[in-house]
């Protein structure tokens, strides 16, 4: 059975700290990606990678940075936190350009 | 202008009562399309891939349909537990990697 985890289901962070959220996946998956969820927004795409240390911008990247040192591990970091950052996190894995994409189930991010 | 339309954007429907789905989208080439499956707090799970017009999946009471320029998700006698968001999503055949998402179409399906 595929899996992709997330290190925490709820955070809660004040702002101006850093936030690191991890995510593991054991498919052996080359494409990871993060994204946020808001209401009325959708799932939008903040960075992906296709390889260890390789990253790519998605459509909302600012705020944030990414770290991919093991195939298996990709973080997202929020240099400094802002109550703008609140949101529901998600992170996938997929192998190849037209695998499947599989989510983990999501860090609710709140950020005071 | 969004490249992937879903609506409605919610449906409330009877035990029993069949209806659709619908995706509309705007890509110049589609590599694929996908259905994902979302319970409140938890994240989307996939579906069905989709890549050519006319084709078709089915699983138990879903079934996903494709056309060039839509695609609908059938569900037929639907009980409680279909209620979820719907999301769909569409990947360009020059995007890469990433996939563009639509807003989702929230069911409630009602005993």
């Amino acid at each position: 059975d595929v899996k992709v985890t997330q290190s925490s289901r709820y955070l809660v962070k004040r702002t101006g700290e850093k936030v690191f959220l991890e995510c593991v996946q054991d498919m052996d998956h080359e494409n990871m990606f993060w994204y946020r969820q808001d209401p009325g927004l959708g799932l939008r795409l903040i960075y992906f990678s296709y390889d260890v240390k390789m990253k790519e911008k998605g459509d909302i990247p600012e705020g944030y940075s990414v770290s991919r040192e093991k195939k298996e591990r990709f973080s997202l970091i929020l240099e400094s936190a802002s109550t703008n950052q609140t949101s529901m996190y998600l992170c996938a894995s997929r192998q190849g350009s037209r695998g499947t994409q599989y989510f983990g189930p999501g860090t609710r991010l709140l950020v005071l | 202008e969004d490249q992937v339309t879903q609506s409605p954007e919610a449906l409330r429907l009877q035990e029993g009562e069949s209806s659709s789905l619908n995706c509309s989208y705007t890509v110049s080439g589609l590599r694929g399309l996908f259905w994902y499956r979302q319970d409140p707090g938890k994240g989307p799970e996939f579906l069905f891939t989709l890549y050519s017009a006319g084709e078709e999946k089915e699983k138990e009471r879903l079934k996903a349909t494709l056309t060039k320029k839509e695609s609908f998700l059938h569900i037929t006698a639907p009980k409680p537990e279909d209620s979820a968001t719907y999301l769909c999503a569409v990947q360009e055949n020059d995007s890469g990697y990433a996939l563009n998402f639509g807003k989702g179409t929230s069911l409630l399906v009602t005993p």
